[in-house]
C-alpha cells in the first residue's frame, strides 16, 4: 500500500509551547489528510480533513486556534498544537488519500505520542 | 452517540482457531466499511473493506461478512496466529462523503496465544 510517513513519532514539550507534527505521503500526493486523535482506550477521533491549498474543516469541538492545520502541498499536511496543556496529551495520527491511491482507502501514518508536562 | 459500536473491548483465541471481531453500526448512510489493525504506537494498518453491495469479502486468512438488516459486520480470522494479535478497528464511510470521512469504532484487543 501506498507509505504515509508521520513525524516525530514521540515528543515531550513543556506547558505553554507549541508543538508541530508533520505527515507526509512518500509515494503518492494527498489530495485529502486527515489528522485524528486518539485517547487511551478509546477510538480515533477525527479532529479535521484538509484538501490541499484550502483551509481545514475541524470537527465539532475542536480549536481551529490551538490546533493549526496547513495542508500547502501535494504531500506535506502538519499539525501545531497551540500553547500546550497536558490535557492535549494524546495520540495523534494522520492519514491521506488521493491521486494513486485507491480512492476509498485511507492509509494511516505511524502516529505522534504527544507529552506535555 | 457513538454511530459504529465494537461490544467487545477484548478477545482472547488459541493459535490455529477462528477469531471472530464484531462490529455494529447506526447509521444507516455508511455504505462502506474497513477493518484496521492497530499495534501499539503505530498508525493503524488497512486490513480489508467491504462494500454494502457484497455481504462477503474474503482476502487469504481474512473475511469479512456484512448483514445490512442487521447493520451489523464482522471479521473472521482463520487460522488465528500470535502475530494477529493486535487492535483491531471497525470503520465506516458514507458514500456521500466520496468515502472521505472515517467513523471508528472503540477497537478490539485481540490476543492469540499459542
Amino acid at each position: 500500500g501506498a507509505v504515509v510517513s508521520q513525524h516525530p513519532s514521540w515528543v515531550i514539550c513543556k506547558s505553554g509551547t507549541s508543538v508541530k507534527i508533520e505527515c507526509r505521503s512518500l509515494d503518492f500526493q494527498a489530495t485529502t489528510m486527515f489528522w485524528y486523535r486518539q485517547f487511551p482506550k478509546q477510538s480515533l477521533m477525527l479532529m479535521a480533513t484538509s484538501n490541499e491549498g484550502s483551509k481545514a474543516t475541524y470537527e465539532q469541538g475542536v480549536e481551529k486556534d490551538k490546533f493549526l492545520i496547513n495542508h500547502a502541498s501535494l504531500t506535506l499536511s502538519t499539525l501545531t498544537v497551540t500553547s500546550a496543556h497536558p490535557e492535549d496529551s494524546s495520540f495523534y495520527i494522520c492519514s491521506a488519500r488521493g491521486q494513486g491511491t485507491d480512492g476509498t482507502e485511507a492509509f494511516f501514518g505511524q502516529g505522534t505520542r504527544l507529552t506535555v508536562v | 452517540d457513538q454511530q459504529v459500536k465494537q461490544n467487545s473491548p477484548s478477545l482472547s483465541v488459541q493459535e490455529g482457531r477462528i477469531s471472530i471481531l464484531n462490529c455494529d453500526y447506526t447509521n444507516s448512510m455508511f455504505d462502506y466499511f474497513l477493518w484496521y489493525k492497530k499495534y501499539p504506537a503505530e498508525g493503524p494498518t488497512f486490513l480489508i473493506s467491504i462494500s454494502s453491495i457484497k455481504d462477503k469479502n474474503e482476502d487469504g486468512r481474512f473475511t469479512v461478512f456484512l448483514n445490512k438488516s442487521a447493520k451489523h459486520l464482522s471479521l473472521h480470522i482463520v487460522p488465528s496466529q500470535p502475530g494477529d494479535s493486535a487492535v483491531y478497528f471497525c470503520a465506516a464511510s458514507p458514500m456521500n462523503s466520496g468515502y472521505s470521512t472515517l467513523t471508528f469504532g472503540k477497537g478490539t484487543m485481540l490476543l492469540v496465544s499459542p
